[in-house]
């Protein structure tokens, strides 16, 4: 079956350092990825998407990498914030069907001023 | 920012109650899901509709029932709570996608709906 699971249960920085959460997933057939953000007593909150014919998108801080070859994608923050503590979830969309986003466990990372 | 709403936010109840966790978003979104989730732990899909009339079960296994009588609302409702059914309950919603080739299903949560069955 589908699964999605992020390799680092815990991650934690120091202010202006950059950050990188990893993602791995197991179905191929996968065309299409989302990271969200979720801080505490929130819901998640969409920071970037990419698609399965693009291997890295931009946004403003973040970057999402899409390896294809060995089904792993990444969310790097630039000049990570104390904002950006929060737990991060990555998702995937099983094309064929129902287009269900499958999350992966959370990560949470700590930013230390 | 999106604009979906959950009410109560935080609700505690006796076992054997019925319960009805309200969601409304007002971005004409066709699609609208329920999760649940623990603290920490990834969303387990529990319900989700394409539109008016459509109810579809999700993947986790549950004892509640879903509506969509009206495009921007889609109640969860429990007959019976029990102890088990602790959790934070989380709604959202998305657009409809109309080609496969450029599916999206970015999908808009509320702020979740803490429920606690004593």
């Amino acid at each position: 079956g589908e699964s999605v699971g992020l390799h680092l249960p815990t991650l934690s920085v120091q202010e202006g350092d950059n950050s990188i959460i990893n993602c791995a997933y197991s179905n191929s057939a996968s065309d299409y990825f989302i990271w969200y953000k979720q801080e505490s007593g929130k819901g998640p909150q969409f920071i970037i998407d990419i698609r399965s014919n693009m291997d890295k998108r931009q946004g403003q801080r973040v970057t999402v990498l899409l390896n294809k070859t060995v089904k792993h994608l990444s969310l790097q923050i630039a000049a990570t914030q104390p904002g950006d503590s929060a737990v991060y979830f990555c998702a995937e969309m099983i094309q064929g069907g129902s287009e269900k986003l499958v999350f992966g466990k959370g990560m949470k990372l700590t930013v230390n001023p | 920012e999106a604009d979906i709403y959950q009410t109560p936010r935080y609700l505690v109840i006796g076992t054997g109650k019925k319960i009805t966790l309200e969601c409304s978003q007002t971005m004409g979104h066709d699609k609208m899901y329920w999760y649940q989730q623990d603290p920490g732990m990834e969303l387990h899909l529990i319900h989700y509709s394409y539109g008016v009339n459509s109810t579809e079960k999700g993947d986790l296994s549950s004892e509640s029932t879903v509506s969509r009588i009206r495009t921007e609302h889609f109640p969860l409702t429990l007959e019976s709570a029990r102890p088990s059914h602790t959790s934070q309950y989380l709604c959202a919603s998305s657009e409809l996608s109309r080609s496969v080739r450029s599916s999206t299903d970015t999908q808009y949560f509320g702020p979740g709906t803490r429920l606690t069955v004593l």
